[in-house]
């Protein structure tokens, strides 16, 4: 069973699209993330939610907006899309009450923007 | 201010032990952790140390902290080919806090 999923693997979209991706945690953790690889491979956090609440909201264009149904999902909705939003994105989740950030993370989702 | 910095690239022969180093800055930082990336997958948790702690041995892995110099390291003994991928150190505050990452070391294992 997968334990952190995403939905889709990649993603190729024309700039001035709207997309969305997906992801679902079944390790009945209560903190989802959203992280951003770059090119080069840098990893940088974007948005953080605890049961259902937003968290953390690091400095990402208002195009970006998360959205957490559930604790066991946390979607991105990007709108607008643009050239530099190409990256992988990456899910991941946590357990807020076990006293460290030991994330685990889903396969990424390659999105292109064209 | 929170940065983690690591060295681009590491070259190790099978068998060999590998060190990837890092430094952190944020001295508040109360886990450290090392996740492994392999090409077009997703970061696996290798190990994580407690900031009070000096050494933690986990099979092949060995992780040194040195709190004062704020210095990080992760030792693999027996370095196999299925080692090669990207290591990134990452340090990490309360529970539920977001993670900070190096840059990745990027770990070339040759036969």
């Amino acid at each position: 069973d997968t334990a952190v999923s995403q939905t889709p693997k990649y993603l190729v979209t024309q700039m001035g699209n709207d997309k969305s991706i997906k992801c679902e945690q079944n390790l009945g953790h209560d903190t989802m993330y959203w992280y951003k690889q770059d090119s080069k491979k840098f990893l940088k956090i974007m948005f953080s939610y605890n049961n259902k609440e937003l968290i953390i909201n690091e400095t990402v264009p208002n195009r970006f907006s998360p959205k957490s149904p559930d604790k066991a999902h946390l979607n991105l909705h990007i709108n607008s899309l643009e050239l530099g939003d190409s990256a992988v994105y990456f899910c991941a989740s946590s357990h807020a009450d076990r006293g460290t950030t030991e994330a685990f993370f889903g396969q990424g989702t390659r999105l292109t923007v064209v | 201010g929170e940065d983690v910095e690591q060295s681009l690239f590491l070259s190790v022969r099978e068998g060999d032990s590998s060190v990837i180093n890092c430094t952190y800055t944020d001295s508040s930082s109360t886990y450290l952790y090392w996740y492994k990336q392999e090409p077009g997958a997703g970061l696996q948790l290798l190990t994580y140390i407690f900031s009070n702690m000096d050494m933690k041995q986990d099979q092949r892995l060995t992780v040194l902290l040195n709190k004062k110099d704020k210095h990080l390291s992760l030792r693999i003994a027996d370095t196999q080919t299925g080692d090669s991928a990207i290591y990134f150190c990452a340090q990490g505050g309360a529970a539920g806090n977001k993670l900070t990452f190096g840059g990745g070391t990027r770990v070339l294992v040759k036969p």
